[in-house]
């Protein structure tokens, strides 16, 4: 079973649009991270953003906002105002403390923004 | 500067030749990653060393075969090279967590892309 699931494979929006990705995770753990990572066309996969399973405070940090619901076990990504640069594949990923070490990637969703 | 990096990023090989891809972290983590990228941009873990030791090790076919010289070195060796084998590779490093805590962010490098002919 997947436990991470971005179930949105292609998104478009057109520059200055907010948008949003989905990711919803599965786990029976009480003890959980939860992490964005970006891939621009370039290749590299950068972190963007890591939210443990007791903090459930959303996060801001300028054009992005993270909303963590446990209720729904969700972590979506938010773009407000998208711009060029910020086409990309974006990956959800999930980490137990059961499972030590290991990540478990969503499969990606890869938006493209339109000028 | 660099935190993790690999070698080569580029490597373009014949079908049944043997590679290696050397990756390097100098961030002081003590466990390293091999993920491998097919072109439907699916990310699967490969292997996972902690302190030199093997601790992932998933269904991979056995011409795969990972190496730790040190915990700041992670090699990927590959025998008989496929077409199939044919991704982006990417090392990968983290600190272990306390148990009950989690793990810590996993920090990517650049990537090498395998192209068999």
């Amino acid at each position: 079973a997947q436990k991470v699931t971005q179930a949105q494979t292609e998104i478009s929006v057109v520059e200055k649009e907010d948008v949003t990705l989905d990711c919803v995770y599965e786990t029976r753990d009480t003890t959980y991270y939860l992490f964005w990572y970006k891939q621009p066309p370039s290749g590299e996969l950068v972190f963007l953003i890591r939210r443990n399973s007791f903090d459930e405070q959303n996060e801001i940090s300028g054009r992005y906002s993270w909303n963590f619901q446990k209720s729904t076990s969700s972590f979506n990504f938010t773009i407000t105002a998208s711009q060029v640069v910020d086409s990309a594949v974006y990956f959800c990923a999930l980490s137990e403390s059961i499972t030590g070490n290991q990540f478990y990637f969503g499969t990606g969703t890869s938006l493209t923004v339109i000028p | 500067d660099t935190a993790v990096s690999q070698t080569p990023k580029y490597l373009v090989t014949q079908m049944g030749n043997d590679k290696s891809i050397k990756c390097e972290q100098n961030l002081g983590h003590d466990t390293m990653y091999w993920y491998k990228q097919d072109s439907k941009k699916f990310l699967k873990i490969m292997f996972s060393y902690n302190n030199k030791e093997l601790i992932i090790n998933e269904t991979v076919p056995n011409r795969f075969s990972p190496k730790s010289p040190d915990k700041a070195h992670l090699n990927l060796h590959i025998n008989s090279l496929e077409l199939g084998d044919s991704a982006v590779y990417f090392c990968a490093s983290n600190q272990l967590g306390l148990a009950g805590l989690g793990t810590d962010t996993q920090y990517f490098g650049p990537g090498t892309r395998l192209t068999v002919l």
